[in-house]
């Protein structure tokens, strides 16, 4: 059973930069064909796709985020990691990561982390 | 980028009952159109992919149809466990997925 668990601080200050990561059990994120990325849910933006890594190094991000959001993979740890910089409180929310697969067909997100909530404050 | 709209954006509804959800897309998305319940406090599940495909494991109550821009997502009987809030993705677009603002289906 694949599981995916987030973690990282809660709490980080205006202007700073917000890491998670996510570690992944029961599958490898080498595995061929899938994505792994990340999504925030807020009341005021509802679900919003961050972007997706592939274990190659491929990445593609929001556009309206992308400016600001790094994602990267370590292999040899199974795990992959966000960051969003120079946050504000439009920010915060729960963060989930996810897998998706990489063709047309597939591209759903299938396995979601619990979620781990984020929030800005000084 | 490709907006998504869901209707209505919550239900009152009773265990029995024919639900019935839409979502829209600002433009054609062909099939490339995904539903996900979500409970309070824990993350969206897969229910339906590709518009109509069931995710293994998902009980057959629960069905989607449609193609372009108009889709549906239909729970022919409501069981006590399907009140939760369902959104529906696209990912017609290859570089960026967008979400629907969802609908939340409670007790009547």
């Amino acid at each position: 059973q694949l599981l995916l668990q987030e973690s990282g601080p809660g709490l980080v200050k205006p202007s700073e930069t917000l890491s998670l990561t996510c570690t992944v059990s029961g599958g490898s994120i080498s595995s061929r064909g899938y994505y792994w990325g990340w999504i925030r849910q807020s009341p005021e933006k509802g679900l919003e796709w961050i972007g997706s890594i592939h274990y190659s190094g491929s990445t593609y991000y929001n556009p309206s985020l992308n400016s600001r959001v790094t994602i990267s993979a370590d292999t040899s740890k199974n795990e992959f990691s966000l960051r969003l910089s120079s946050v504000t409180a439009a920010d915060a929310g729960v963060f989930y990561c996810v897998r998706h697969g990489s063709t047309s067909s597939t591209r759903f997100f299938d396995y979601w982390g619990q979620g781990t909530l984020g929030t800005v404050s000084s | 980028d490709i907006q998504m709209t869901q209707s209505p954006s919550s239900l009152s509804a009773s265990v029995g009952d024919r639900v019935t959800i839409t979502c829209r897309a600002s433009q054609s998305i062909n099939s490339y159109l995904n539903w996900y319940q979500q409970k309070p406090g824990k993350a969206p599940k897969l229910l339906i992919y590709a518009a109509s495909t069931l995710q293994v494991g998902v009980p057959s109550r629960f069905s989607g149809s449609g193609s372009g821009t108009d889709f549906t997502l239909t729970i022919s009987s409501l069981q006590p466990e399907d009140f939760a809030t369902y959104f529906c993705q696209q990912s017609y677009n290859t570089l960026e997925f967008t979400f629907g603002p969802g609908t939340k289906v409670d007790v009547k």
